[in-house]
């Protein structure tokens, strides 16, 4: 495609329901990466994939989030039983070849409540 | 352990007046520098990258920074604000030059008055 499309633009959860983010990469783009963007802060690195390997998860901050990439192409942020504190934008990006500068998503609006 | 401080988290200027947003780096190694601008409800978009080929690097839309290495600082400049310049900046630092782990600042809201 044109650029990075991230799907739903606005999610609003209720505490505790599990959400699933979807990032459709630029076509062909070997790297993807996942942030997370609290209100007024700049965004947080959460995880990198190269391909369908995860190569660093590093940034993810519970075991209630999981990312998954599994044909190299689309990806998705998983988050169980959501918080208040889960409550951010949720930035995707893509690059390729790695090292190349990252192109990023509209992003995810989470909202939980 | 990387870092990027960005001074100010609001600036405003006047159309037509000069553009410093303020980044100051912490790196134990040669630092790869960058700055992003965000527009409303968008992502983010490069507007320039230092990767230690030159001191003064030139990016979209007439902004460039300047690297300085005595200062451990990557200042972005503007000559001339234009309205269209009113976004959200941000600073990030990477140092393994792949742009993979970006660190980025909190970022400096310009406005840009008539």
């Amino acid at each position: 495609g044109a650029g990075v499309s991230q799907s739903p633009r606005y999610k609003v959860a209720k505490r505790g329901q599990d959400v699933a983010l979807r990032c459709d990469p630029i076509s062909g783009h070997v790297s993807l990466f996942w942030y997370q963007q609290a209100l007024g802060q700049g965004p947080e690195f959460l995880t990198y994939f190269q391909n369908e390997a995860q190569l660093d998860k590093s940034g993810l901050p519970s075991d209630r989030f999981f990312a998954e990439r599994p044909e190299g192409s689309v990806s998705t942020l998983k988050i169980q039983r959501t918080q208040q504190e889960d409550s951010a934008v949720y930035l995707c990006a893509s690059s390729s070849p790695p090292g190349s500068p990252l192109h990023f998503g509209n992003g995810t609006r989470l909202t939980v409540t | 352990a990387q870092s990027v401080t960005q001074l100010g988290s609001h600036v405003s200027v006047s159309e037509g007046a000069l553009v410093l947003l303020r980044c100051n780096y912490s790196s134990s190694v040669p630092p790869y520098l960058f700055w992003y601008v965000q527009y409303p409800n968008q992502g983010l978009q490069l507007l320039l990258k230092y990767t230690s080929a030159a001191t003064l690097v030139k990016g979209i839309n007439g902004f460039e920074a300047e690297f300085k290495k005595s200062e451990t600082s990557f200042h972005l400049t503007k000559p001339s604000a234009h309205m269209s310049d009113a976004a959200e900046y941000f600073c990030a630092v990477s140092e393994t030059g792949t742009a993979s782990k970006l660190t980025f600042g909190t970022g400096t809201r310009l406005q840009v008055t008539l």
